[in-house]
């Protein structure tokens, strides 16, 4: 299995400031991970996503980092805007298994 | 761009009743998902299909949870007899090369 863990249920940001969302998972078999957006009362919609032979991958204004030793997934948002105010979760993939961690919400204060 | 689609956006629904939760995923997936999310939790898998065949389900899809694709479109979720903590968002998904596409998700309420 896989159990998929986020490190603050809410963050709070200035807007222009750069936002860092952390996600820990367990199984080490775990080979692809993807960060989603959800905005209140709609679907998870994908941002970035990282496979295990990488350890950074940057999309315009999001960086996601791997750290395949400690099992740690981040992603850091630049300049946030209010716009970027929803709940972000990862998701470990193997065996074309999705887990989901619970998710961080962004408040971006303006 | 293709999306997933699901309807009813809202169901709401009295407990023991049997709801059906259609989805149309993107026309060239091959894997099909429906996942659930209890109101401020995770998103949590329920099933996944794959070749007109169930490939994996959670211990949440128990006997009386079905999936069917009916056509060569449609991908639906029954719920025989719902309860009270049936209650949640149920979104749809699909891939075709490990990417997920979500549905907007049909929310139930179960009263």
């Amino acid at each position: 299995g896989e159990s998929v863990g986020l490190h603050l249920p809410t963050l709070s940001v200035q807007e222009g400031d750069n936002s860092i969302i952390n996600c820990a998972y367990s199984n080490s078999a775990s080979d692809y991970f993807i960060w989603y957006k959800q905005e209140s009362g709609k679907g998870p919609q994908f941002i970035i996503d990282i496979r295990s032979n990488m350890d950074k991958r940057q999309g315009q204004r999001v960086t996601v980092l791997l750290n395949k030793t400690v099992k740690h997934l981040s992603l850091q948002i630049a300049a946030t805007q209010p716009g970027d105010s929803a709940v972000y979760f990862c998701a470990a993939i193997n065996f074309n298994k999705f887990y989901f961690g619970s998710g961080t919400k962004l408040n971006v204060k303006p | 761009e293709p999306e997933v689609t699901q309807t009813p956006s809202h169901q709401v629904t009295q407990m023991g009743q049997e709801v059906i939760l259609r989805c149309v995923p993107i026309s060239n997936h091959l894997y099909f998902y429906w996942y659930r999310q209890i109101l401020g939790q995770k998103v949590e898998f329920l099933v996944s299909f794959y070749n007109n065949e169930i490939s994996e389900k959670s211990e949440i899809f128990d006997d009386q949870f079905s999936v069917e694709r009916p056509d060569g479109s449609n991908f639906t979720l029954k719920i025989r007899s719902t309860k009270l903590e049936d209650s949640a968002m149920y979104f749809c998904a699909s891939s075709v090369d490990g990417e997920l596409f979500f549905g907007e998700g049909s929310r139930l309420t179960v009263l």
